[in-house]
């Protein structure tokens, strides 16, 4: 079993909707959680953390939290062009442990 | 730009070359990372440098020799690698050893040094 899982995609939506990203994990004593965007031919930044069960908001983002249910996803409302690109999710999946482990991403793709 | 640079951004190389990446952060970081990202995998760490001592080693071939001089730059030394190689190394950095909430797992990641191995 994959530690991290994203579906690969692509994710396609239509400009303005919610764009709805999912990821999985399978350490249950992880405790950090990361969103991570990359753009084609560039390199990842960061878009969203969270540490606590529920939802944070930063603008069009959302992230979601559920450690017993062991997912975590981001949510991109009006979802705009410059969105497009491909969504990692990762994860600190051992406290003993520095270095993040990533999914393979989901690649979004907003249509206009 | 992040703050972390990676040079070469890209080099080709025969398997008997004996090369070396480049990576400098000036972010005042005390951790640093090579990953390596292949077509339609996850990123895979290959080590991390915490205070200039190597602190995770993800069974990486021999061919990959890592380097902390100190903590602003990190080297991979490359040599008889085989095209199967031929990725996207990226390096990036992190700040402290803080608790939950920290920026200890925030990683900042350099534009990335692409491989092609011939």
């Amino acid at each position: 079993q994959k530690e991290v899982e994203q579906n690969s995609g692509p994710l396609s939506v239509p400009e303005g909707a919610i764009a709805s990203l999912n990821c999985t994990y399978s350490d249950r004593g992880s405790q950090s959680f990361f969103w991570y965007r990359q753009y084609s031919g560039k390199s990842p930044e960061l878009i969203m953390s969270i540490y606590s069960n529920g939802d944070k908001e930063d603008g069009r983002f959302t992230a979601q939290l559920n450690k017993a249910s062991q997912y975590v996803s981001l949510l991109i409302r009006d979802s705009q062009p410059s969105d497009s690109a491909t969504y990692l999710c990762a994860v600190r999946v051992d406290t003993g442990r520095r270095a993040l482990t990533f999914g393979s991403g989901t690649r979004l793709q907003v249509q206009p | 730009e992040t703050g972390v640079t990676q040079t070469p951004r890209h080099l080709v190389m025969g398997m008997t070359n004996k090369k070396s990446l480049k990576c400098e952060q000036h972010l005042g970081h005390n951790a640093m990372y090579w990953y390596k990202q292949s077509a339609k995998k996850p990123l895979e760490l290959m080590f991390v440098y915490s205070l200039e001592e190597r602190v995770e080693n993800n069974s990486v071939p021999s061919r990959f020799s890592p380097e902390c001089p100190n903590s602003s730059h990190l080297f991979l030394h490359l040599h008889t690698l085989q095209p199967e190689d031929s990725a996207l190394y990226l390096c990036a950095s992190s700040l402290g050893s803080g608790g939950l909430g920290s920026g200890a797992n925030v990683l900042t990641f350099g534009a990335g040094s692409r491989l092609t191995v011939l």
